[in-house]
Parts: C-alpha cells; sequence; structure tokens
C-alpha cells in the first residue's frame, strides 16, 4: 500500500472557525510533512515531523497547528485563518527524513477560508 | 534564497510527439532532484530521485538526466499520449527539505 489519504478532500471555513486537517499513511514511513500550495506557485514545506517528533517548522504561523499522534497519523489543527491562508495543503510521507528519499503525496486539502 | 526553475510553464504536444522540459537549481551542495507526475485532482507521484552528476533515468517512455555541475535536469517524454497530460514538478534537496519549481504543464492534444 502506497497510498496517503488526507480528510476531508474540501473544507470552507470562517475565520473564527476551528477544523482539522487530517492524513495518514500505513507505509511504516517514519517522516511526515505538510506543504501548502497556492495557485501556479510551487508547494510550500511547512512542517516536517520525524520519528513522531516536530523537527521542522518553516517558520509558519501560529494559528496553523501540527499534531502526529502516531506514526501513521499526521493532523494540522487550524484556528482563525485568514483569507489567503486559501490553498491547497498537502500532506506526505517518507522513510527517510532526511529528504533525499521519495516523498509519497496525498491528494491534498483545498481550503478556502471565508 | 534557493530558486528553482522550471521552463517551459506550459506546453501544449500533439500525440505522438516527444517533448522535454527543463529544471534549473543552484549547483552548490547538491543532495538530490526529485521529479514528480501530478495530474489534476490526484497525488503528485514520484517519478524519479536521481542524486549522481551524469545521472539518466527511465521510466517506460519517460526518461531524466542530471548535470549536477551546471545545476540543471531534462525530463524527456517520447512519444507523448493524452493521458501523460500533468503538471510536472521537480524539487532539489541541499541541505535542508525539498525546494519545488512552479512545474511544467504539459498537454498532449489527441
Amino acid at each position: 500500500d502506497t497510498e496517503v489519504t488526507q480528510t476531508p478532500k474540501h473544507l470552507v471555513m470562517g475565520m473564527t472557525n476551528k477544523k482539522s486537517l487530517k492524513c495518514e499513511q500505513h507505509m511504516g514511513h517514519r517522516a511526515m510533512y505538510w506543504y501548502k500550495q497556492k495557485a501556479k506557485k510551487p508547494p510550500e514545506l511547512m512542517f516536517v515531523y520525524s520519528y513522531e517528533k516536530l523537527s521542522i517548522n518553516e517558520s509558519v504561523p501560529s494559528r496553523f497547528s501540527p499534531e502526529c499522534p502516531n506514526s501513521s497519523l499526521l493532523n494540522l489543527h487550524l484556528h482563525a485563518l485568514q483569507p489567503e491562508d486559501s490553498a491547497l495543503y498537502l500532506c506526505a510521507s517518507s522513510h527517510d527524513p532526511t529528504g533525499g528519499e521519495t516523498q509519497y503525496f496525498g491528494p491534498g486539502t483545498r481550503l478556502l477560508v471565508l | 534564497i534557493l530558486n528553482v526553475e522550471q521552463s517551459p510553464q506550459s506546453l501544449h504536444v500533439q500525440e505522438g510527439d516527444s517533448t522535454n522540459f527543463t529544471c534549473s537549481f543552484p549547483s552548490s551542495n547538491f543532495y538530490a532532484l526529485h521529479w514528480y507526475r501530478w495530474e489534476t485532482a490526484k497525488s503528485p507521484e514520484a517519478l524519479f530521485v536521481m542524486t549522481l552528476n551524469g545521472d539518466e533515468k527511465k521510466k517506460g517512455q519517460i526518461s531524466a538526466t542530471l548535470n549536477t555541475k551546471e545545476g540543471y535536469s531534462y525530463l524527456y517524454i517520447k512519444g507523448s499520449q493524452p493521458e501523460d497530460s500533468a503538471t510536472y514538478l521537480c524539487a532539489f534537496k541541499r541541505t535542508r527539505q525539498l525546494t519545488f519549481g512552479s512545474g511544467t504543464q504539459l498537454t498532449v492534444l489527441p
């Protein structure tokens, strides 16, 4: 199974809402990633978890809060977002946390903040 | 700032045509270069991970070459088919994590 799943596929939320994005993989990968992609732009790394610990935070605002409850799951908690946070949020995983190996991506959650 | 540039931004070809596109990256402290294929509404799919100067990789009708000294990689598609229509992303790794290019959007017309 080389699949990374993400839920929900689409999400619309207001600026005062709290919501969560979920990501799951069952490949035994020990690194998991959150990326943000705006239209016509490259995916930008937000967070990296390595062995269930946060190893990289690319200066992401605190209104985004990642969580890795176990080695298969990765959440992204959203609170008090701004309209400019509307984007496609991609989750990925890899066997090796150093970034040299293939990353397996989910299909993404398309988020709209009103 | 680490810039990964891809060209062209978009490309339309006829079915059966061969095509190629370019990924340019900084040549210093190279670690790895990844190519991904991304169809609309699907997950990005890994094509190649290339690490050595002069590497050539092939998967079906798709192949890639790598020149780390001058900082570029070419992706070639021989005999394009409509199902090859996708965005092709490259991603460069130096010291930390992957930095992606904006992609080349390929449309293969039947």
